[in-house]
């Protein structure tokens, strides 16, 4: 069974141009979940969506950043226009069920790394 | 305010040994807490998940502990290895959500 999938993996862009991260969870899993992860530090949730519905960008920096799940299978987020802060590591990870399932495993992706110069 | 801590600095231990890893937690109640292994370059992948009815749980060499009344889990690697080395995350369920510790890193010498 193939795992998430993330590309790219790495990304190096200048400040202020835009950027974009996808996506494809585990086949069957209805909730998927970006992360932020700085070095040293565990993965920040950013965005939550239970099928298409992102039902928790409480964390997700609304004036530069926004996330897209259609058809409730791949994802993609985006940062425009993207600043030296931004550089870290984006995580999407993928789970069965919903939010009375947040218990349950989450499996993760390999990571995009990106270097905002 | 809300902290999850765990050691910052890294657990050299010798190839054999028992590594136990320390995660404490303040101003949370969770009812379930995970753990991940995370390697470099890698996303972290799930250990295990312990209730908070339950004291422990073990897995092959794994155990976790999970006392609420301290507000700690103890991760227990036991007959360690070399193939150990890595970032251990703790995660608590908060609101529907995982909120992750910082890890800390095992090294394990041959």
């Amino acid at each position: 069974e193939a795992g998430v999938v993330q590309s790219p993996r790495y990304k190096i862009i200048e400040k202020k141009q835009p950027v974009a991260f996808w996506c494809n969870p585990i086949s069957g899993h209805n909730t998927l979940y970006w992360y932020l992860q700085n070095l040293g530090q565990g993965p920040e949730l950013l965005i939550r969506y239970e099928n298409e519905e992102a039902v928790d960008d409480s964390q997700l920096p609304k004036d530069r950043f926004s996330a897209e799940r259609l058809k409730g299978v791949d994802s993609t987020l985006k940062i425009q226009p993207a600043e030296l802060g931004d550089s870290a590591v984006y995580l999407c990870a993928s789970s069965l069920g919903l939010a009375a399932f947040s218990y349950n495993e989450q499996f993760f992706g390999p990571g995009t790394r990106l270097t905002v110069l | 305010s809300q902290k999850i801590e765990q050691n910052s600095e890294a657990l050299n231990i010798q190839e054999g040994k028992t590594a136990t890893l320390t995660c404490n937690y303040t101003n949370y109640s969770p009812a379930y807490l995970q753990w991940y292994r995370q390697d470099p370059g890698r996303g972290p992948v799930f250990l295990l998940l312990i209730r908070e009815n339950e004291k422990e749980k073990r897995k092959e060499r794994l155990k976790v502990t999970f006392d609420t009344t301290l507000k700690q889990s103890l991760f227990h690697i036991t007959a360690s290895q070399p193939a150990d080395s890595a970032t251990y995350l703790c995660a608590l369920v908060s609101f529907q959500k995982l909120v992750f510790g910082t890890g800390t890193r095992l090294l394990v010498s041959p």
